[in-house]
C-alpha cells in the first residue's frame, strides 16, 4: 500500500526564492496535516485540512507561508518568499476523520534555504 | 499552549536490556500515542492509547496512560539495535483533535 508521499525530498534554494513541498494523501483519508520539524522547537503543526477545507492555521508563521489542498488527495505547502530560518523537516501526514489522532506521516522534506 | 515534558532527551544502552522514557504535562489529554521516528524519516505511530489507566503492549513496547491523564510512559523490553531512534509522544485534547508532540527521546543501543 502505496503511503503518504512528498517531494521533492531535498529542497536547497537561496534566500528570496519561492518553495512549494508537495504531498500526496493516503487513498481514502479526508484529513491532511503540515507539520515542521527543527532542533529547537521540535515538531509543530502548521495547519490542517479536513475534506480540504482549512480548519486551523494558527501553526502558520507568518503570511510567507500559504498552503492549499485543490483537491481531496493533494495538498501544496508554499514559502514565498523563503528565508534561512525555514530551513527544516516539512512533513505531512494523513488520516481518516474522525480518528484524526491516528495520523500516518510522509517521509519528510528537507529544506535548506541559503 | 500546551506543552509536553518528556524524559529522558537521551539514553543509551546496552543491547538487552530494558528502556523506560515518559511524558508529563500540566493539562489533561485524551489520547496519548507514541511515535518512532528512524533517520531521515517520518514518525510511525508505534502505540495509541485511549482511556486513562490503560496498558497497551505491542510487541516489546508496552505503553500505559496515567491515571490522572497528564502523563504515559513507554517500555521497551529486551531491546535490540533496529530500536535506534527518537521516540515521540504526543497528546490529544479538544474537539479538534491536534496533536501535541513532546521533544522526543533518542536512544541509542550498543552492541
Amino acid at each position: 500500500d502505496a503511503g503518504v508521499i512528498q517531494s521533492p525530498r531535498h529542497e536547497v534554494t537561496e534566500m528570496g526564492q519561492e518553495v512549494t513541498l508537495r504531498c500526496k494523501l493516503i487513498s481514502g483519508h479526508n484529513s491532511l496535516f503540515w507539520y515542521r520539524q527543527t532542533m529547537m522547537r521540535g515538531l509543530e503543526l502548521l495547519i490542517y485540512f479536513n475534506n480540504n477545507v482549512p480548519i486551523d492555521d494558527s501553526g502558520m508563521p507568518e503570511d510567507r507561508f500559504s498552503a492549499k489542498m485543490p483537491n481531496a488527495s493533494f495538498s501544496t505547502l508554499k514559502i514565498q518568499p523563503s528565508e534561512p530560518r525555514d530551513s527544516a523537516v516539512y512533513f505531512c501526514a494523513s488520516s481518516l476523520w474522525p480518528a484524526q489522532e491516528t495520523q500516518y506521516f510522509g517521509p519528510g522534506t528537507r529544506l535548506l534555504v541559503l | 499552549g500546551q506543552q509536553l515534558n518528556q524524559s529522558p532527551q537521551s539514553m543509551f544502552i546496552q543491547e538487552g536490556e530494558d528502556v523506560s522514557m515518559n511524558c508529563t504535562s500540566s493539562s489533561i489529554f485524551n489520547t496519548w500515542l507514541w511515535y518512532k521516528q528512524d533517520p531521515g524519516e517520518g514518525p510511525v505511530l508505534l502505540i495509541a492509547l485511549y482511556k486513562a489507566g490503560e496498558l497497551t503492549s505491542n510487541g516489546r513496547l508496552t505503553a500505559q496512560f496515567g491515571i490522572t491523564r497528564k502523563d504515559s510512559f513507554l517500555n521497551i523490553s529486551a531491546s535490540i539495535p533496529s530500536d535506534v531512534g527518537i521516540y515521540f509522544c504526543a497528546g490529544v485534547s479538544g474537539s479538534a483533535r491536534q496533536l501535541t508532540f513532546g521533544s522526543g527521546t533518542q536512544l541509542t543501543v550498543l552492541p
